[in-house]
């Protein structure tokens, strides 16, 4: 199994631009969540979703955030417009039931 | 809401010396998990504790869920400097069906060679 798969890698872009991260979960798991990961803040909960249905995106910061999941196998994040606050490493993670995450590389986000 | 906090936040160590991270939850806790982060990584799922005073053992690191379900430690005997990295507790809480994990700020652990 290639674990999960999250791209870009890097992410540069200028303030006020549209901004999309996309995962592909592994295989089999029926739940996948959205973190991101600052210094100050560490590592927060943007959303998840279960069987593909979004369950809690009370840690969405903003209404310039969204995230869907169209079927068990992609997930979206997008950003717009960005900011240079939204600069951080965005995680995708999944799991099954709650057992173990599985994060991937992360994307590495740099809103100038 | 809950909340899941990690102390210390820093630890250096020399090599050999042992550590220790302690994680508390403002609620009651189904489970807990560790992670471990090495820099510039992604964090790495290493157990899940379960039950009321749990104790379970990985070589070196020995992780303990308390009587409470409320808290949690992890140890480090003999440290090596592959143990370099940020360890994170998680917790899972809230209502059946909609329960997720809430991870600690972290312990960043230094090691001198």
């Amino acid at each position: 199994d290639a674990g999960v798969i999250q791209s870009p890698r890097h992410e540069v872009t200028e303030m006020g631009q549209e901004v999309t991260l996309r995962c592909k979960p592994i295989s089999g798991h029926n739940s996948l969540f959205w973190y991101r990961q600052t210094m100050m803040r560490g590592l927060e909960l943007l959303i998840y979703f279960n069987n593909n249905v979004p369950i809690d995106d009370s840690g969405m910061p903003e209404d310039r955030f969204s995230a869907k999941m169209p079927n068990a196998s992609f997930s979206t994040l997008k950003i717009q417009p960005s900011e240079p606050r939204d600069s951080a490493v965005y995680f995708c993670a999944s799991s099954f039931s709650n057992y173990g995450y599985t994060f991937g590389s992360g994307t590495r986000l740099t809103v100038v | 809401g809950q909340q899941v906090m990690q102390i210390p936040q820093y630890q250096h160590v020399q090599e050999g010396e042992d550590f220790t991270t302690y994680c508390n939850s403002s609620t009651t806790l189904s489970n807990i998990q560790w992670y471990k982060q090495r820099p510039g990584g992604h964090p790495v799922f290493l157990i899940q504790l379960v039950k009321s005073g749990e104790v379970k053992k990985q070589k070196r690191l020995t992780f303990q869920f308390g009587e409470a379900k409320k808290n949690s430690s992890l140890h480090i005997t003999a440290t090596q400097t592959t143990d370099v990295g940020t360890y994170f507790c998680a917790g899972v809480g809230g209502i059946q069906g909609a329960q997720k994990l809430v991870f600690g700020q972290g312990t960043r652990l230094t090691i001198n060679p």
